[in-house]
């Protein structure tokens, strides 16, 4: 398994105002996933990020909403950009160890006003 | 469209009996299956899995159950526990495990001491 130590765990912003949210991974990893998961809904992938390309985002989602970077192996950060109450989700990062099961973050309560 | 689901938001059982998640899936070309645990607060914790070429795998109190024909799997928990009380998430994936996961709503069970 993997340590991932996502920041913030929970935050409440202002609408119009971005956020950034960080995710660590105590061992370097190839590929790291944001997952979005608004209330009562399924997660959702949002994006994959490689370190050293830009991210690969999946349709609904684009890079100018929710600018990922990767400078790391073991470190990627998402901004959620001049949010919107629908925006208010939960955020989660997730890798994986080159087999299918992927391993989450505690994920970031987003709760936009 | 949701291609995997799971149609019963909520599930409550007594300590000590059996506990039976259901999931179907629409999309024929899935063959990796996943069934992950969530706490409140937490990020979700892969639980067990199965590949297409099985029609079950087990793992303690935890077994899943595919059936192809019916693009349905269950996860069954015996016996249920108060700890067992969390949200269960079933995902599919496609070629082998190696394409991203979908995942379903979720449902939530509640084991009663």
């Amino acid at each position: 398994s993997a340590v991932i130590s996502q920041k913030p765990s929970r935050d409440i912003c202002q609408r119009g105002t971005s956020l950034t949210i960080q995710c660590q991974v105590d061992s370097q990893v190839t590929m790291m996933f944001w997952y979005r998961q608004q209330p009562g809904q399924s997660l959702t992938l949002i994006a994959t990020a490689n370190q050293g390309s830009e991210a690969t985002y999946e349709s609904g989602f684009v890079i100018d909403k929710f600018p990922i970077s990767r400078p790391n192996l073991t470190f990627s950060t998402l901004t959620v950009s001049n949010m919107s109450p629908e925006d208010s989700s939960i955020y989660l990062c997730s890798v994986d160890r080159g087999g299918p099961e992927a391993f989450f973050g505690q994920g970031t309560r987003l709760t936009v006003v | 469209d949701q291609q995997v689901k799971q149609n019963s938001p909520s599930l409550s059982v007594q300590e000590g009996r059996i506990s039976i998640l259901n999931c179907d899936y629409t999309n024929s070309m899935f063959d990796y299956f996943l069934w992950y645990k969530k706490y409140p607060a937490e990020g979700p914790t892969f639980l067990i899995s199965i590949s297409s070429i099985k029609d079950k795998n087990e793992d303690g109190r935890f077994t899943v159950f595919l059936n192809k024909s019916a693009k349905h799997l269950s996860l069954h928990i015996v016996p249920s526990q108060p700890g067992d009380s969390a949200v269960y998430f079933c995902a599919a994936s496609g070629a082998g495990g190696s394409e991203k996961l979908v995942f379903g709503k979720g449902t939530k069970l509640t084991v009663n001491p």
